[in-house]
């Protein structure tokens, strides 16, 4: 199983500023997901990031409100653009591409928007 | 569009009480997974199936695939504390894709 690290773990942000999330996992994986959380709740993916081309959107995300990187095979990054308190959430990172379509999570950040 | 309902959304029981949590869809997956996550981190797998009918025991955790494919459980036998919090089951679905259906959640709380 890959291990897999955030930066930040949390943050409270000011509307209409944006904030960069990184996921960084300890070995190379061919998929890695963004997914959106409120508390106790369950997950909403909201991007598949493919290393060397453009991130796979989900039904109601779009790349100018979450632009995502994806510069190797053990890194992402997932920006949330222009917040408002509406984005408040957890946002969590997972690596994938094994045969049953398991994924590891990180510990996930925190965000909140005054 | 793949749904995967869990039942029930909450429950509260007390220690050394069994429980089941069920994980019902009307599509076939290919294999379905089985989480949990505790407050403040990420979703942690406990259990992969892939056959029909096929059941996996972890310990105090039993967790059994449909026949057909369509719907899990999840049994915890004589519950304690440490096994509360968010459980959520995901499936592969039959089509090509990388991705995973999670389900709505089941959020345990064992009481001592």
């Amino acid at each position: 199983s890959a291990v897999i690290s955030q930066k930040p773990s949390r943050d409270i942000c000011q509307r209409g500023t944006s904030l960069t999330i990184q996921c960084q996992v300890d070995s190379q994986v061919t998929m890695m997901f963004w997914y959106r959380q409120q508390p106790g709740q369950s997950l909403t993916l909201i991007a598949t990031a493919n290393q060397g081309s453009e991130a796979t959107y989900e039904s109601g995300f779009v790349i100018d409100k979450f632009p995502i990187s994806r510069p190797n095979l053990t890194f992402s990054t997932l920006t949330v653009s222009n917040m408002s308190p509406e984005d408040s959430s957890i946002y969590l990172c997972s690596s994938g591409g094994s045969s049953y379509n398991e994924q590891f999570f990180g510990p996930g950040t925190r965000l909140t928007v005054l | 569009t793949q749904l995967l309902e869990q039942s029930p959304q909450f429950l509260s029981i007390q220690e050394g009480e069994n429980l089941t949590v069920y994980c019902n869809s009307s599509s076939v997956f290919s294999s379905l997974q089985w989480y949990r996550q505790e407050p403040g981190e990420g979703p942690v797998l406990l259990v992969t199936v892939v056959t029909g009918g096929e059941v996996k025991k972890l310990k105090r955790l039993t967790f059994q695939f449909g026949d057909a494919r369509k719907d899990s459980s999840l049994h915890i036998t004589a519950a304690q504390p440490g096994d509360t919090g968010l459980y959520l089951c995901a499936g592969a679905p039959s089509y090509n894709t990388d991705k995973l259906i999670f389900g709505t959640g089941t959020r345990l709380q064992v009481f001592p």
